[in-house]
């Protein structure tokens, strides 16, 4: 597709149970990244991958997030044991890298994955 | 560590009347700035960005933002808006190297009375 894709749009789940949400970045595009928006907290940033190196897990707020991302290209956040305070719009991104040293990039998102746990 | 402020929280104006949106970073080194919008309903888009160079940068629907480094700055304006400009604005901020993540203001509620 033309833009970045995200499955489900909207998740309902009950306090502990696991979800997966998908994100199917612009082809081409090497760095995915996720993102939390939440009532509060704005936007925050989760993970990051850039091609075959070692994410920047440094956003994930616990160990029952994890992310992984297959063949470069689609990822998938999972949300272990989920918690109320977990509820909140999860947003991917993907980026062209730079073909140039200093060069930049611009991030484009997805619609999100509207989570709530009840 | 990034941060970026956003006080103005819910912005009411009438269609015509001109727009200003604060926006203000903290952080030690050179940074990409950005204004992205979400309208009721859609995803996030680029509004504008600034990299380098003329600090005066100008985007889509008419929508303008002026960088001043020595107030760590990066206000939004519009001269005239329109029921249509009715969203949310969040400015980001990311080091100005490589692909970084992007650290976000809590957004700007703007609200366009017709």
């Amino acid at each position: 597709g033309a833009g970045v894709s995200q499955s489900p749009s909207n998740k309902v789940t009950e306090k502990g149970k696991d979800v997966e949400l998908r994100c199917d970045p612009i082809s081409g595009h090497t760095a995915l990244y996720w993102y939390r928006q939440s009532l509060g907290q704005g936007l925050e940033f989760l993970i990051y991958f850039q091609g075959n190196s070692a994410p920047d897990k440094s956003g994930l707020p616990s160990d029952r997030f994890s992310a992984e991302r297959t063949g470069g290209s689609v990822s998938t956040l999972t949300i272990q044991r989920t918690q109320q305070e977990d509820s909140a719009v999860y947003l991917c991104a993907s980026a062209n890298p730079p073909l140039l040293p200093g060069a930049k990039n611009i991030q484009y998102f997805g619609a999100g994955t509207r989570l709530s746990v009840l | 560590a990034q941060s970026v402020s956003q006080h103005n929280h819910h912005v009411i104006l009438s269609e015509a009347a001109s727009l200003e949106l604060g926006c203000n970073y903290s952080y030690g080194g050179t940074v990409n700035l950005f204004w992205y919008v979400q309208y009721p309903g859609q995803h996030l888009q680029l509004l504008l960005k600034y990299f380098s160079g003329d600090p005066l940068v100008k985007g889509i629907k008419g929508f303008e933002a002026e960088f001043i480094k020595s107030k760590f700055s990066f206000n939004l304006r519009k001269p005239s808006v329109q029921w249509s400009d009715t969203a949310e604005y969040f400015c980001a901020v990311n080091a100005n190297f490589g692909n970084e993540k992007l650290t976000f203001g809590t957004g700007t509620r703007l609200t366009i009375i017709p």
